[in-house]
Parts: C-alpha cells; sequence; structure tokens
C-alpha cells in the first residue's frame, strides 16, 4: 500500500513565477490538506479539500489556490511566486467522514524561490 | 499562527535515558497529536489523545494531556539513537480535520 506520494521532490523557481505541486492521498483516503513549513518552524495550514471542495482554509492568500480530483488526488498551486514562499510544502491525507483522526503526511516538496 | 509552544526548543541526551518535551496550547481542543520530523522531511504520526483522556500509552511513549492547564507531554522512555528527530505537538478544534501545529522540540540522542 503506497502512503502519500508527492511530486515533484524539490523545485527551484523564479521570482513572479507560478508553480503547482501534486499529492497522492493514501489508499482508502478522501481529504487531503495542505501545509507549508518555513526552515525551523513548524507546518502552517494552507487549506483542506474534501468531496473535491475546499473545506477549511488558512491563513494565506488567495496566490494559494489548490483543486481536488475525482480519484482524491489534490494539486497546490501558487502564483506570482515571492522568495517568502521557499519553503517545505506538506501534504496530508486522511478520512474525512471521521473528523479529528490521524494525518498521514508525504515526504513534502522542497521550494526554493530564487 | 501557532496554536502551541513546545518547550524545550533543543533537548540532548544519552541513549537509554528519557526524554520529556512539553507542549502548551491556547484554545479549546478536541485532540492533541504527537508527530516525528527525521531531516526536515514528511512527519509521522506518533500518538493521538482526546479531551476525554488523561494518559495514553504506545510502546516506549507516554502522553498526558490537562485541558485545565492547557498543556501536554510527550515522555520517550530508554532512547535511543534513531528517537534524534524534531518532535511536535498539533491540535484539532471543532468538528475539523486541521492541524495546528507547535514549534516543535529538536531532540538529540547520542551513543
Amino acid at each position: 500500500d503506497a502512503g502519500v506520494t508527492q511530486s515533484p521532490t524539490h523545485l527551484i523557481k523564479t521570482r513572479g513565477q507560478q508553480v503547482t505541486l501534486r499529492c497522492s492521498p493514501k489508499s482508502g483516503h478522501d481529504t487531503v490538506s495542505w501545509y507549508q513549513q518555513a526552515l525551523g518552524q513548524g507546518p502552517q495550514f494552507i487549506f483542506q479539500y474534501y468531496e473535491e471542495e475546499e473545506r477549511q482554509r488558512g491563513n494565506f492568500p488567495d496566490r494559494f489556490s489548490g483543486h481536488q480530483f475525482p480519484n482524491y488526488s489534490s494539486e497546490l498551486n501558487v502564483n506570482a511566486l515571492l522568495l517568502g514562499d521557499s519553503a517545505l510544502y506538506l501534504c496530508a491525507s486522511s478520512w474525512g467522514g471521521a473528523r479529528g483522526t490521524e494525518a498521514f503526511f508525504g515526504q513534502g516538496t522542497r521550494l526554493t524561490v530564487v | 499562527s501557532q496554536q502551541g509552544e513546545e518547550d524545550p526548543q533543543a533537548l540532548s541526551i544519552q541513549e537509554g535515558e528519557n526524554a520529556t518535551m512539553n507542549c502548551s496550547y491556547k484554545t479549546s481542543i478536541n485532540n492533541l497529536q504527537w508527530y516525528r520530523q527525521n531531516s526536515g522531511r514528511g512527519l509521522v504520526h506518533l500518538i493521538l489523545i482526546r479531551s476525554n483522556e488523561r494518559e495514553k500509552h504506545s510502546g516506549r511513549l507516554r502522553v498526558t494531556l490537562d485541558t485545565s492547564k492547557k498543556s501536554s507531554s510527550l515522555l520517550i522512555t530508554a532512547s535511543r539513537a534513531a528517537d534524534t528527530a524534531s518532535y511536535f505537538c498539533a491540535t484539532v478544534t471543532g468538528g475539523g480535520n486541521k492541524l495546528t501545529f507547535g514549534t516543535g522540540t529538536q531532540l538529540k540522542v547520542e551513543l
């Protein structure tokens, strides 16, 4: 059983560009959450998708958007990249039918904006 | 914003010793979870404790929760070099699955 997979593992982009990160949830999970983790900090919640809809959103600007597909996989899009967007982006999956359960994380995508 | 603070920020111990990490949070919670992160990669779930529970065990891990003090502690007994990692507490409030993480404790276990 494959766990949560994220692609790519590393990415370098130029300021002002756009980026798309991808996530496949653990088998049986229907909820995907995205987190941003700056160096030396704890992960910060970006948003969560369930049944192809954004269910919750953290304190991130509209430059951050997402999508969930019918197979429960998800994308995170960031437009007009800033240097401060450089971080580890983590995807977590869980089963939305039982709220407040453990989340399974992918290995993350390390985004560097230059 | 961070919900909680972990204490200490960094901890260095010898193999075989116990490690205790503390977490404080600000608002009422549904549950509190502890995660481990190795070298800035993905997080691994360790244990979940619900707001109506006071203590939980899993192998060498023991977690306590004091909702009146809005605090939790994670005890790792008989630590091993492989336990070297960053440890985060995360709270879930309301009915959702959103995790609000603390600032983390960096644990180093030396041989």
